[in-house]
């Protein structure tokens, strides 16, 4: 079983949906939490981290429960340029590496 | 500034070739990662470099991958004798001291052996 597991996809939705991707860890010893977005064949770039408390950036709120070892990204009023992959990832410690999942593609259609 | 920079953006070799891959990380940044992204999945963690010390290579996956970063900045990733299996995206990241947690990445290698 991978460490960080999520919705296998793809999405496809019209503009102006509302969007949520769900992910899964399975190290309890996990400290910090963050979705990543990757557009096709560019390199990975932060989004957003993800809090305990929740935290919201505009259009996009983020989710973490500890307990269930589950974190989500909400995406509301989407737009064509939100057609990306989002990663999930966790990292261990407070520094060293991420640990991503496979990635979930969205395609926001007109 | 300046992000990270990686060269070459495309390598092409045959197998059991020896490449060479660079990373040049954002000025200033003392963590420096190496990450391999194949086709469909998520970057996977090969080495970590604190300065010019490797704080975690567990992610290399056999003693034909090696890293260096002599001087606490440029790193090389070589592979040697270069197998088909070692296709893909090559990642660099860097990270600040200041904010370890938030790591840049640069556009990457795409390494295709045939």
């Amino acid at each position: 079983r991978k460490e960080v597991e999520q919705d296998p996809g793809p999405f496809n939705v019209p503009e102006g949906a509302t969007v949520a991707f769900n992910c899964t860890y399975s190290n309890s010893a996990s400290q910090s939490f963050f979705w990543y977005r990757q557009d096709c064949r560019k390199e990975p770039k932060l989004l957003m981290s993800v809090y305990s408390s929740g935290n919201e950036d505009g259009r996009f709120t983020a989710q973490l429960n500890r307990a269930s070892q589950y974190i989500s990204l909400l995406i509301r009023d989407s737009k064509l340029s939100d057609s990306a992959t989002y990663l999930c990832v966790v990292n261990r410690g407070s520094q060293g590496n991420l640990i991503f999942g496979k990635g979930t593609k969205l395609s926001v259609k007109p | 500034g300046a992000g990270v920079s990686q060269t070459p953006s495309n390598k092409v070799t045959e197998k059991g070739k020896y490449v060479e891959l660079r990373c040049d990380p954002i000025s200033g940044h003392t963590a420096l990662y190496w990450y391999r992204q194949s086709l469909g999945q998520g970057p996977e963690f090969l080495i970590y470099f604190q300065g010019t010390g490797a704080a975690d290579d567990s992610g290399l996956p056999n003693d034909r991958f090696f890293a260096v970063r002599p001087e606490g900045s440029v790193s090389t990733l070589k592979i040697q004798r270069t197998e088909r299996g070692d296709s893909a995206v090559y990642l660099c990241a860097s990270s600040h001291s200041s904010d370890p947690q938030q790591q840049f990445f640069g556009p990457g290698t795409r390494l295709t052996v045939l």
